[in-house]
């Protein structure tokens, strides 16, 4: 299975740009790169997902090197709403069946 | 939260005791789920469904069995309850096939304390 590895937290301020980096060494072919987001008491939200390059959507892009060994969150412009758990997962198809291997998380925390 | 509900919310019961937790969807997925979270460790697989009788094991099966006798009802339950087991337990669905590009969406958890 494809583990991942987070930083445990990170600290930033309203209107700055964010990035998390994930590193996934063992990333198989199959696998795709999923972000998630959590608020306390709330279950995760999906954010983004992507398999090579660069995806963006409405809140966040992805930029995954050619290597797929890693990958980057960038989240533009936080606010203080932002401040939350982020989850990076690689799903790891087998069986017919997406395994999603959640890791500890980063906890993000953006300051006024 | 993609027509996903939990119950019961809350629940307090006490060590030997059976408790069994619901998950309903109103969105007629064949993928559903049941994580639980603990601090430090994020969310792990308990088991998983890919269809009604079919169920498999996650990583941190023991002490959980599962059922799914309808599309839209997957219950965990814990025949013997223990203070291990303690936990914000997360259900979810899938809105795929199952596949790589798989979007998994996450109910309101249930919170589990077991004295």
């Amino acid at each position: 299975l494809a583990k991942t590895t987070q930083p445990i937290s990170m600290d930033s301020y309203e209107g700055q740009e964010v990035n998390i980096t994930c590193s996934h060494n063992n990333i198989a072919t199959n696998d795709y790169i999923t972000w998630y987001q959590q608020f306390p008491s709330q279950g995760p939200r999906f954010i983004i997902q992507g398999y090579k390059t660069k995806v963006t959507n409405e809140v966040a892009s992805l930029f995954i090197p050619a290597d797929r060994k890693s990958s980057t969150l960038s989240l533009p412009r936080v606010s203080l709403s932002d401040t939350a758990v982020y989850y990076c997962l690689v799903g790891m198809f087998s069986g017919g069946y997406n395994k999603l291997i959640f890791g500890a998380g980063t906890r993000l925390a953006v300051h006024p | 939260d993609a027509g996903i509900t939990q119950s019961p919310r809350h629940k307090v019961t006490e060590t030997g005791t059976p408790v069994t937790l619901r998950c309903h969807q109103t969105e007629n997925h064949r993928y559903m789920y049941w994580y639980r979270q603990d601090p430090g460790h994020g969310l792990r697989l308990i088991h998983y469904s890919y269809g009604v009788k079919d169920t498999d094991k996650g990583e941190v099966s023991d002490g959980y069995s599962v059922s799914r006798s309808k599309t839209e009802d997957f219950l965990l339950t814990l025949e013997s309850a223990t203070s291990s087991q303690t936990s914000v337990y997360f259900c979810a669905i899938s809105t795929g096939t199952g596949g790589g590009t798989d979007t998994q969406y996450f109910g309101p958890g249930t919170r589990l304390t077991v004295l």
